[in-house]
C-alpha cells in the first residue's frame, strides 16, 4: 500500500462545475500538505500549502485537511478550461531531514467547454 | 532567474552511457531536491541537499545515481551506465529554507534507447 492513495480519474466535467479531489494517506507523522498542478510537459507548479488541519481558501481554490481521517481535498469552484491539468496531492513531515514530498498518483481533470 | 530552471529539456541517451542532468535554483534558496516522475505517476523523491550538505539520498536506486551541489548553488544529477528503466522526468525543486514550499523546474526527460 502506497503511503499517499489518489484517484488517477481521468474525471470530465463541464465548464462551471464545482471539482472535487482528494487523496487518503497513511503516515500520521505528515504535517505540511500541499496541492501542484501539472500541465502536459511542465513542471508541478504549486496551488495551495497548509499545514496541519483545517480549510485554505485562494480564489476559486479551497483546501480542506482532515488529519483525524487522514483525508485532505481542493474544491475547484466555477471551473474553467484553463483548469485542466493534472493534479498532484503532497505531503511532508516536519522532522528535520525528512523534507521530502511524498506525492499520490494524479488526478487527470479535463474542463470541458 | 525567476524560477527553477533546469537543463537539457530533454536527453536521448543510448543504454550504457552516462548522462548529466544540471539544475539551477531559484537563487538564495537554500534546499534543493531531485524528483523522478515516471509516466502516469507522481513524482518520487531521489534526494536533498540543504546548502552543499546532501543530507538524505535515500530515494537514490542505485549506486548508478550520484548527486552533488558543490557551492550550495546550481546542482547536477548523474546517471552511470544508463539502462532503460532509467527513463523518465527527472525534476528538481528548490525552497527558501526548511519546511518552505518548494518550487519545480520543468524536468529534463531523460530516454534511454
Amino acid at each position: 500500500q502506497k503511503e499517499v492513495e489518489q484517484d488517477p480519474g481521468p474525471l470530465s466535467v463541464p465548464e462551471g462545475a464545482i471539482v472535487s479531489l482528494n487523496c487518503t494517506y497513511s503516515n500520521s507523522a505528515f504535517q505540511y500538505f500541499m496541492w501542484y498542478r501539472q500541465y502536459s510537459r511542465k513542471g508541478p507548479e504549486l496551488l495551495m500549502y497548509t499545514y496541519s488541519s483545517g480549510n485554505k481558501e485562494d480564489g476559486r481554490f479551497t483546501a480542506q485537511v482532515d488529519k483525524s481521517s487522514k483525508y485532505i481535498s481542493l474544491f475547484i469552484r466555477d471551473s474553467q478550461p484553463s483548469d485542466s491539468a493534472t493534479y498532484l496531492c503532497a505531503m511532508s513531515a516536519t522532522r528535520q531531514g525528512a523534507q521530502k514530498l511524498v506525492f499520490g498518483q494524479g488526478t487527470r481533470l479535463t474542463i470541458n467547454p | 532567474g525567476a524560477g527553477v530552471s533546469q537543463s537539457p529539456r530533454y536527453k536521448v541517451a543510448k543504454r550504457g552511457q552516462d548522462v548529466a542532468l544540471r539544475c539551477d535554483p531559484i537563487s538564495g534558496h537554500v534546499s534543493l531536491f531531485w524528483y523522478q516522475q515516471a509516466l502516469g505517476q507522481g513524482p518520487e523523491f531521489l534526494t536533498y541537499f540543504q546548502n552543499e550538505a546532501q543530507l538524505d539520498k535515500s530515494g537514490l536506486p542505485s549506486d548508478r545515481f550520484f548527486a552533488e551541489r558543490p557551492e550550495g548553488s546550481v546542482s547536477t544529477l548523474k546517471i552511470q551506465r544508463t539502462q532503460q528503466e532509467d527513463s523518465a522526468v527527472y525534476l528538481c525543486a528548490s525552497s527558501a529554507r526548511t519546511n518552505q514550499p518548494q518550487h519545480f523546474g520543468d524536468g529534463t526527460r531523460l530516454s534511454i534507447l
